[in-house]
């Protein structure tokens, strides 16, 4: 059974901080890393999504890396604004069409 | 920018009732997705349709679950008989090719069974 771990489940920070989270994933049986920005009552808007071993992608202040040998992936927001606060996901496939998501990551910035 | 929507926004059921959930999939995209997240767990995958079939399911979408896609517009997910554990936020998800092509999701409907 697949299992998307994320951390820390919640994360406040203040306005200007950068912050970063983490998602791990069995590096087995990988063959795409996804993730997303959820707002409350929003749907869940697309950010990245990684194949290779190394990759790293960028959309304006937040970012991600890849590590698919030991299993995990990070996202670094810089300069948090109010409006990064939502619950970030990521998600395992390993080449079927099913995302495996993990718990999220609720981010709050504060003022 | 073109965007799933979903109809409707809530809903809420009695017990042993049949519900349809309807999605609209962006217009060019061949994938079509159903997602639940039960309040305070994981989003969980229910069923992709490709072709005018199911392409994979998980455990979760038991015979009491069904998709169709009527009319090359509408995706719909249908309910036969709802359960208390029914209660969810249901998504829609729509891609132009299979993985690792993104998913664009719908805001969800939000069941409650009474």
């Amino acid at each position: 059974i697949l299992n998307v771990e994320q951390s820390p489940q919640s994360l406040h920070v203040q306005e200007g901080d950068s912050t970063n989270f983490t998602c791990s994933f069995p590096s087995s049986n990988f063959y795409a890393l996804h993730w997303y920005r959820w707002e409350t009552a929003k749907s869940p808007e697309a950010l990245f999504v990684m194949t290779l071993n190394g990759d790293e992608k960028k959309k304006g202040r937040i970012s991600a890396t890849l590590n698919t040998k030991e299993g995990y992936s990070y996202l670094y927001i810089k300069g948090s604004q109010p409006e990064d606060s939502a619950t970030y996901l990521c998600a395992h496939t390993g080449g079927g069409n099913k995302l495996t998501f993990g718990t999220g990551t609720q981010l709050k910035v504060e003022l | 920018e073109p965007e799933v929507t979903q109809t409707p926004s809530h809903q809420v059921t009695q017990m042993g009732q049949e519900v349809i959930l309807r999605c609209v999939p962006i217009s060019n995209h061949l994938y079509f997705y159903w997602y639940r997240q039960i309040l305070g767990q994981k989003v969980e995958f229910l069923v992709s349709f490709y072709n005018n079939e199911i392409s994979e399911k998980s455990e979760i979408f038991d015979d009491q679950f069904s998709v169709e896609r009527p009319d090359g517009s509408n995706f719909t997910l249908k309910i036969r008989s709802t359960k208390l554990e029914d209660s969810a936020m249901y998504f829609c998800a729509s891609s132009v090719v299979r993985d690792p092509e993104v998913a664009f999701f719908g805001q969800g409907t939000r069941l409650t069974v009474v």
